[in-house]
């Protein structure tokens, strides 16, 4: 079963808009919560994180508003640029077995129009 | 400073071969950890490593092996090549192999098997 669920699959928004993509976990164990960034080509690159224990956190046009109780978060890009354009992930860190594993959402691909 | 190094970038085998896929983790990094990533989807978890030491394997057939040698580097292998290993591997290293130190990916083999 797909253990972080992502939405939406992809967003287009126009240069200066407010970009939002939502995820939603089952897994009370998970302990982080990092968002990343992949270009074509490219691995994926961390862009921001929380810990479950902290309900927004952001750095400079990236927000992060996590839900614990709603077991939700989501990434917020505001004045989203062209250069934004790239596949979102969200993933939860699972410390469970030994291992701090990321598990991954399926993405989302952001397209910003100039 | 010299990031994640993974070779080959592109490799294309025979359904039934063996392949056998590196990584340099960043200087001082102990862990390394390796995800698969089918196009479309979301990276997922296949092993870790600390100090050559396995410290966590995911949900994947005994054909897929790893190790780690004293200088860090790793290496994975799959036996008896499927149509369905087909994907990008990424190699992400960290410090201590902790979510919150940060997971640093390279960019990864892209596997086709035909």
């Amino acid at each position: 079963q797909q253990q972080v669920k992502q939405s939406p699959q992809s967003l287009i928004v126009q240069k200066g808009g407010i970009s939002i993509i939502n995820c939603a976990y089952e897994n009370t164990a998970f302990d982080y919560f990092p968002w990343y960034q992949q270009f074509p080509g490219k691995g994926p690159a961390l862009l921001i994180a929380i810990r479950p224990d902290v309900s927004e956190k952001k750095e400079g046009r990236f927000t992060i508003s996590f839900n614990k109780s709603a077991k939700q978060f989501s990434l917020h890009i505001m004045d989203s640029q062209p250069g934004d354009s790239a596949t979102y992930f969200c993933a939860a860190s699972d410390p469970t077995g030994g291992s701090e594993k990321l598990v991954f959402g399926k993405g989302t691909k952001l397209t910003v129009n100039p | 400073d010299a990031g994640v190094t993974q070779s080959p970038t592109h490799l294309i085998k025979t359904r039934g071969q063996q392949v056998t896929l590196r990584c340099s983790p960043i200087s001082g990094h102990k862990s390394v950890s390796w995800y698969q990533q089918v196009l479309g989807q979301g990276p997922q978890f296949i092993f870790q490593y600390y100090e050559k030491e396995e410290r966590g394997r995911g949900n994947f057939p005994d054909r897929f092996s790893a190790r780690q040698f004293p200088n860090y580097s790793s290496e994975l292998n799959v036996n008896a090549l499927e149509l369905d290993d087909s994907a990008l591997y990424l190699c992400a290293s960290s410090p201590v192999g902790r979510a919150w130190n940060g997971y640093t990916f390279g960019s990864g083999t892209r596997l086709t098997v035909v």
